[in-house]
């Protein structure tokens, strides 16, 4: 069964400061990796998926993030967050792309502080 | 990009009584919409697999007679919630896929029974 766990409960950073947030997955083939955020009162947006290719993906609001099969991690970053950023962020595996049997993980909540 | 609407965004109902919240995808055609299910802390749950003209799909575990999915068209899926218990407060999220297999989330809703 696929799993995925994100070990920081809550995180909280300065503005301008660089930003990693902890994904790591549990699944038997090839996995599809979502990154979500979901800010208060809003439903998800994704920010970035891996299916194949390039292990670096860049996604939006600046957003990367790194497939690493060897540590069956896919780990977000950003290189300078801003205030706005603050939210709650899911990482998700899935069987496939057509967001069949996706798993999500306990969600990041990132504060970010002037 | 695309919009999926979810109305309410929040309800608050008696319990013994019948919630409908809708998921309308507002500038595409989805053939599969999912609902999730978010308790507090937790992760979304999968709870069921919503497709056009058919029966939805539900995951194990959940009561098809309780949550009853209805998708009627190609923009429009309703989850009614039966008989209403407080365990069945919780924060319900629907996604959309489109033609080409993206997903896009509603803003949720949060159900409050009393």
């Amino acid at each position: 069964a696929q799993s995925v766990t994100q070990p920081d409960i809550h995180i909280t950073v300065s503005e301008g400061a660089s930003l990693e947030l902890r994904c790591n997955y549990s699944y038997g083939a090839t996995p599809y990796l979502f990154w979500y955020v979901q800010s208060p009162g809003q439903g998800l947006q994704l920010l970035l998926k891996y299916f194949s290719g390039d292990t670096l993906v860049q996604g939006i609001k600046g957003f990367e993030a790194e497939f690493k099969r060897s540590q069956s991690s896919f780990n977000l970053r950003k290189p300078s967050v801003h205030w706005s950023d603050a939210a709650e962020y899911f990482c998700a595996v899935g069987a496939s792309q057509g967001y069949q049997k996706v798993t999500f993980g306990t969600g990041t909540k990132l504060q970010v502080i002037p | 990009g695309a919009v999926v609407s979810q109305h309410p965004s929040r309800v608050i109902c008696k319990s013994g009584t019948s919630v409908k919240i809708e998921c309308r995808s507002l500038d595409f055609q989805a053939t599969t919409m999912f609902w999730y299910r978010q308790f507090p802390k937790q992760s979304l749950m999968l709870m069921a697999t919503s497709n056009e003209g058919s029966k939805a799909t539900y995951e194990q575990g959940v009561e098809k007679d309780k949550f009853l999915i209805n998708h009627a068209s190609l923009t429009l899926s309703t989850l009614t919630v039966t008989s209403a218990h407080p365990e069945d407060s919780s924060f319900y999220i629907c996604s959309a896929r489109d033609s080409r297999w993206q997903a896009f989330f509603g803003q949720g809703t949060r159900l409050t029974v009393v």
